[in-house]
């Protein structure tokens, strides 16, 4: 199975500013996803990471908020911006597999006061 | 109508019991079904995947498919108070969406 990082790990941000979180994966991999999962709630997918081009969004996530990167097979990034405290959550990196087995990173804990 | 139903329990079993999680889908096109178990403050994690009609079991985990009745389940002998965790029935959906579709997760508490 894949191994999937993520940093950091958690963080706490003041509203207004922004945080990229990264993750890795270590193999190449055919899907990369960006999931929020907010305080008991279930995993809500944000969008879909493309290789070299402009992800796809969920309804209700738009990419000026939602910035995201995928330069490579084994590589993306996640900015949120203008944090207000609604972001508070955790995002998850989830990778898809040449299997269509789906995996998830350790995830990081975001905190906006 | 949610795509992907799960009752969000608490589903409370005795140790040593079989606990039963359900899920049902609304997309009859879909292949692939998988388990994932989410222990609080971390990420889900895969259990199970199941592909075809009928039982598989890996340990004291069994998923169970019916594509007919488009229902899914997971059955675990000899419930630990280790398995206390949400379990999230996840379906790749024949919708041309790439990515899988979760329930809301079924908590499941393990009494000692």
């Amino acid at each position: 199975s894949a191994v999937i990082s993520q940093k950091p790990s958690r963080d706490i941000c003041q509203r207004g500013t922004s945080l990229t979180i990264q993750c890795q994966v270590d193999s190449q991999v055919t899907m990369m996803f960006w999931y929020r999962q907010q305080p008991g709630q279930s995993l809500t997918l944000i969008a879909t990471a493309n290789q070299g081009s402009e992800a796809t969004y969920e309804s209700g996530f738009v990419i000026d908020k939602f910035p995201i990167s995928r330069p490579n097979l084994t590589f993306s990034t996640l900015t949120v911006s203008n944090m207000s405290p609604e972001d508070s959550s955790i995002y998850l990196c989830s990778v898809r597999d040449f299997t269509d087995t789906q995996y998830f990173g350790p995830g990081t804990r975001l905190t906006v006061l | 109508q949610k795509e992907v139903e799960q009752n969000s329990g608490p589903l409370s079993v005795p140790e040593g019991a079989i606990a039963s999680l359900n899920c049902t889908y609304s997309d009859r096109g879909s292949q692939s079904f998988f388990w994932y178990r989410q222990y609080s403050g971390k990420s889900p994690e895969l259990i199970m995947s199941i592909y075809s009609n009928g039982d598989k079991e890996d340990g004291r985990f069994t998923a169970q498919l019916n594509k007919a009745s488009q229902y899914v389940s997971l059955l675990i002998r000899d419930s630990q108070p280790s398995d206390s965790a949400t379990y999230l029935c996840a379906v790749n959906m024949d919708t041309g969406r790439r990515a899988l579709t979760f329930g809301s997760g079924t908590r499941l508490q393990v009494q000692p």
